[in-house]
């Protein structure tokens, strides 16, 4: 079964500083997509970003980026020039490209503080 | 925004009682989830829907059960409500072609006493 770990409960950033979140997941497929979501305290769940497994290039949005490494099984967000709206609980989720459904499986979160 | 509404958005109730969540959305996507979030747990899927009347369990779906009879509307039910089931749960739906992300409703809090 596919599992997704987030090692780090909490994160904290200065304000306008770079942080990154860890994601690691474990699968035996080779085709799949990988997403990060952001919750926020209004609690809605935001799609960040994804990545799909195929493309060796990393996805990049805005301020937001990934580092995607497919034989080491991991998938780390960089948030750049970080910003107090950035506040909220991260979660990275995993899903097969040919799972019926789309179902996808979270990890535990990541609760990032940013300070001012 | 995707047009996705859960109801209620608060309830409380008693152990023993039963408990109905409804989804309902308005872009006509094929799939249709109820996740449960819990602190250190994340997200978990309890059931999830592929189309009218099809349906199949996800990795917590003891003590829930799910119908769907119009494409739009996607109701959890909780027969017996357990102190256990005390969660706040989403509704999610995707579509059938691409990379499949979920569109999330706005979270329903439930707390069983």
């Amino acid at each position: 079964a596919q599992t997704v770990t987030q090692s780090q409960p909490e994160m904290s950033v200065q304000e306008a500083e770079t942080v990154t979140l860890s994601c690691t997941y474990d699968t035996s497929e080779s085709d799949y997509y990988l997403f990060w979501y952001k919750q926020p305290p209004s609690r809605q769940m935001i799609l960040v970003i994804r990545q799909e497994a195929y493309k060796q290039q990393n996805a990049t949005e805005n301020r937001f980026s990934v580092n995607f490494q497919k034989a080491a099984k991991s998938f780390s967000l960089k948030i750049s020039d970080s910003q107090l709206g950035d506040a909220a609980m991260y979660f990275c989720a995993y899903r097969r490209s040919y799972n019926q459904g789309g179902k996808l499986i979270f990890g535990q979160g990541t609760e990032l503080s940013v300070k001012p | 925004d995707a047009g996705i509404t859960q109801s209620p958005r608060h309830k409380v109730t008693e152990t023993g009682t039963p408990v109905t969540l409804r989804c309902h959305q308005t872009e006509n996507h094929r799939y249709m989830y109820w996740y449960r979030q819990d602190p250190g747990h994340g997200l978990r899927l309890i059931h999830y829907s592929y189309g009218v009347k099809d349906t199949d369990k996800g990795e917590v779906s003891d003590g829930y059960s799910v119908s769907r009879s119009k494409t739009e509307d996607f109701l959890l039910t909780l027969e017996s409500a357990t102190s256990s089931q005390t969660s706040v749960y989403f509704c999610a739906i995707s579509e059938s072609h691409g990379p499949g992300e979920l569109f999330f409703g706005e979270g329903s809090r439930l707390t069983v006493l």
